[in-house]
């Protein structure tokens, strides 16, 4: 699986957007990007993933660009409650399902 | 989406017991699930993968004999710590996969803190 690259740490402001980039030259045709989310001492939390065209969800959008080098999770309207780590991870459609965790980024949402 | 549970949220154990660890796929049926161990301010690491039916498969440097996953039926993955010591205190997190037309997903239980005194 291809290896990303997120900032250790950002912060946004209450009601802005929220931006949070993830490299992943490496990344080979077959392979998704996947976000997930972990908020202090529970569980990761699936938020969006994409193959190469942008997705939209309830909690998220996901932006890939074209090279499909890297991409961008959005969260349109961040709350304090979006406060977590945030990971970035490449997998491929039939590599037994493995997903492996980086460290992410840890956002802090302030008001 | 999906549901995965574990029981029990939390548990302290002296040093030498076995610790078992459920996790449950709630809403639907699982033929995989994942357990992953997570230290303080570390992000997660895998342990091994769990196929209902067969055996575990354990990633690198992970002992198998310390570490028993039962995998009996298509909703119920068990994670058994044997012998436990303080320095298998830690996080522990399964998940389980669900495919999809657009690739597979996987849905994480809300962990077990484990306290080896």
């Amino acid at each position: 699986d291809a290896k990303t690259t997120q900032p250790p740490s950002m912060d946004c402001a209450e009601g802005r957007a929220a931006n949070l980039p993830c490299n992943h030259s490496t990344i080979s045709g077959n392979e998704y990007v996947y976000w997930y989310r972990q908020i202090h001492s529970q569980g990761p939390q699936y938020i969006i993933h994409g193959l190469k065209n942008n997705e939209t969800n309830e909690m998220a959008s996901l932006i890939i660009t074209e090279d499909r080098k890297s991409s961008t999770l959005i969260l349109p309207h961040a709350t304090l409650r979006d406060t977590a780590v945030y990971y970035c991870i490449v997998r491929g459609y039939n590599q037994g399902g493995k997903l492996i965790f980086g460290q992410g980024t840890e956002l802090s949402v302030k008001p | 989406g999906a549901v995965v549970s574990q029981h029990p949220s939390r548990v302290i154990c002296k040093s030498g017991t076995s610790v078992k660890i459920e996790c449950r796929s709630l809403d639907f049926q699982a033929t995989t699930m994942f357990w992953y161990r997570q230290f303080p301010k570390q992000s997660l690491m895998l342990m091994a993968t769990s196929n209902e039916g067969s055996k575990a498969t354990y990633e690198q440097g992970v002992e198998k004999d310390k570490f028993l996953i039962n995998h009996a039926s298509l909703t119920l993955s068990t994670l058994t710590v044997t012998s436990a010591h303080p320095e298998d205190s830690s996080f522990y997190i399964c998940s389980a996969r669900v495919p999809g037309e657009r690739g597979e997903t996987q849905y994480f239980g809300p962990g077990t803190r484990l306290l080896v005194l």
